[in-house]
């Protein structure tokens, strides 16, 4: 199996207040994660690519002090959204790649629902 | 820069029918990937189907399978006795093989499986 877990599935904050959204590989170790938005009934966005041990590479107008990715281990990313506005409120997931595997399909977490008040 | 287009915003299906859903993409590249992922209400992202452009067979996976026209830069899911269960949002998207491994996702295609 190939699962990928977030934590938590959905947050409420209030403005100005920082939000840390965990991705976790279950069943095997990852040395690519990454992070994506999705508006409510529009595609995927990519907004960084997350390597195990080095920083984060970010997609053109995404704001890397916003947005802050850490990639400590072969099993965890974290997305940490800092000062956050009600125009951060989004639809957050995290995919991952397995290490060593022969194929480069991405497996999805359940995704997480951030709601800035 | 790599695109992919899928046409079909909406389509709709009866319950034991066919449907095939479309997307073109554009690339100068040679060596690349391309997928199917279903998203249900749940908006847990599923892989449906996996092409390696190199492949000339196309790919398949029970119930679904593909159309790849390399010269032509299409990729079409079809799928054989529609299920209520595959009514979801389907992307289809494009991978460069042995680079960052991003994917570019199409804008999606909502299917409706009627009873």
């Amino acid at each position: 199996g190939a699962v990928v877990s977030q934590h938590p599935s959905w947050v409420i904050c209030k403005s100005g207040t920082s939000v840390k959204i965990e991705c976790r590989s279950l069943d095997f170790q990852a040395t690519t994660m990454f992070w994506y938005r999705q508006f409510p009934k529009q595609s995927l966005m990519l907004m960084a690519t997350s390597n195990e041990g080095s920083k984060a590479t970010y997609e053109q107008g995404v704001e890397k002090d916003k947005f802050l990715i850490n990639h400590a281990s072969l099993t965890l990313s974290t997305l940490t959204v800092t000062s956050a506005h009600p125009e951060d409120s989004s639809f957050y997931i995290c995919s991952a790649i397995k290490v060593a595997a022969n194929t480069d399909t991405q497996y999805f977490g359940p995704g997480t629902r951030l709601t800035v008040l | 820069a790599q695109t992919v287009t899928q046409s079909q915003p909406e389509m709709s299906v009866q319950e034991a029918e066919t449907v095939t859903l479309s997307c073109t993409y554009d690339t100068s590249e040679n060596n690349y990937y391309l997928f199917w992922y279903k998203q249900p209400p749940s908006r847990q992202m599923i892989l449906v189907i996996r092409q390696e452009a190199y492949k000339q067979q196309n790919a398949t996976e029970n119930r679904f399978s593909v159309n790849f026209q390399k010269a032509a830069k299409s990729f079409s899911l079809k799928i054989s006795d529609s299920q209520l269960g595959d009514t979801a949002m389907y992307f289809c998207a494009f991978m460069i093989s042995g680079a960052t491994n991003k994917l570019i996702f199409g804008t999606g295609t909502l299917l409706a499986v009627q009873p």
